[in-house]
């Protein structure tokens, strides 16, 4: 299984709704990611975990919350969103491969903020 | 925060033309990523270059490290409908895990 599976792959909330996404892998990845892309640009790191432990947070507000309950899981949890922070997000886990992290990426969630 | 050029930021084909992509820092790196990502989907790693001055080949794809190992470009040998994405570079420093991206090359390959 070289999957990573994210949930739901479309949601619409408006800015006062509480909505999760969802990301799950099971190959064993012990660092996983959450990015945010906008319409033909890069994506752009949000969170880094680590066994389970949070260990980069790229100043991201703290209406994104992220959530890592064990090494499978991944959860961003979202609270009064602004319809700027609608776009793609995409969940990815890593291995190393001959010392050089190798990304898999889940199909992402589009989200539309009302 | 490493900054990462790509050019051209679009580029339009026709079926069967040859193209390159470049990806341009002014830092040097450890390594480098190339990923393609199509509509609908994530980016999907396509090779990883190492050594300064090193050429990978992926079937009609050649990648290339520059020797000072601050950048790195992308052919395309006739190109197909299929090679329609978005391709990204990343530079790695040793084994850390914060992958950031270059700015991208938006490819349309037209049939």
């Amino acid at each position: 299984d070289t999957e990573v599976t994210q949930t739901p792959k479309h949601l619409v909330m408006g800015m006062t709704n509480k909505k999760s996404l969802k990301c799950e892998q099971h190959m064993g990845h012990r660092a996983m990611y959450w990015y945010k892309q906008k319409a033909k640009k890069p994506p752009e790191l949000m969170f880094v975990y680590s066994y389970e432990k949070l260990s980069i947070n790229e100043s991201v507000p703290s209406r994104f919350s992220p959530e890592c309950p064990n090494s499978s899981l991944l959860n961003l949890h979202l609270h009064a969103l602004q319809p700027e922070d609608s776009a793609l997000y995409l969940c990815a886990s890593s291995a190393s491969d001959r010392g050089h992290e190798k990304l898999f990426f889940g199909s992402g969630t589009q989200l539309s903020v009302l | 925060t490493q900054l990462l050029e790509q050019s051209p930021q679009f580029l339009s084909i026709q079926e069967g033309e040859n193209l390159t992509v470049y990806c341009n820092s002014s830092s040097v790196f450890s390594s480098l990523q190339w990923y393609r990502q199509e509509p609908g989907e994530g980016p999907v790693l396509l090779v990883t270059v190492v050594t300064g001055g090193e050429v990978k080949k992926l079937k009609r794809l050649t990648f290339q490290f520059g020797d000072a190992r601050k950048d790195s470009s992308l052919h395309i040998t006739a190109a197909q409908p299929g090679d329609t994405g978005l391709y990204l570079c990343a530079p790695r420093s040793g084994s850390a895990r914060q992958l950031t991206f270059g700015s991208g090359t938006q490819l349309t390959v037209l049939p």
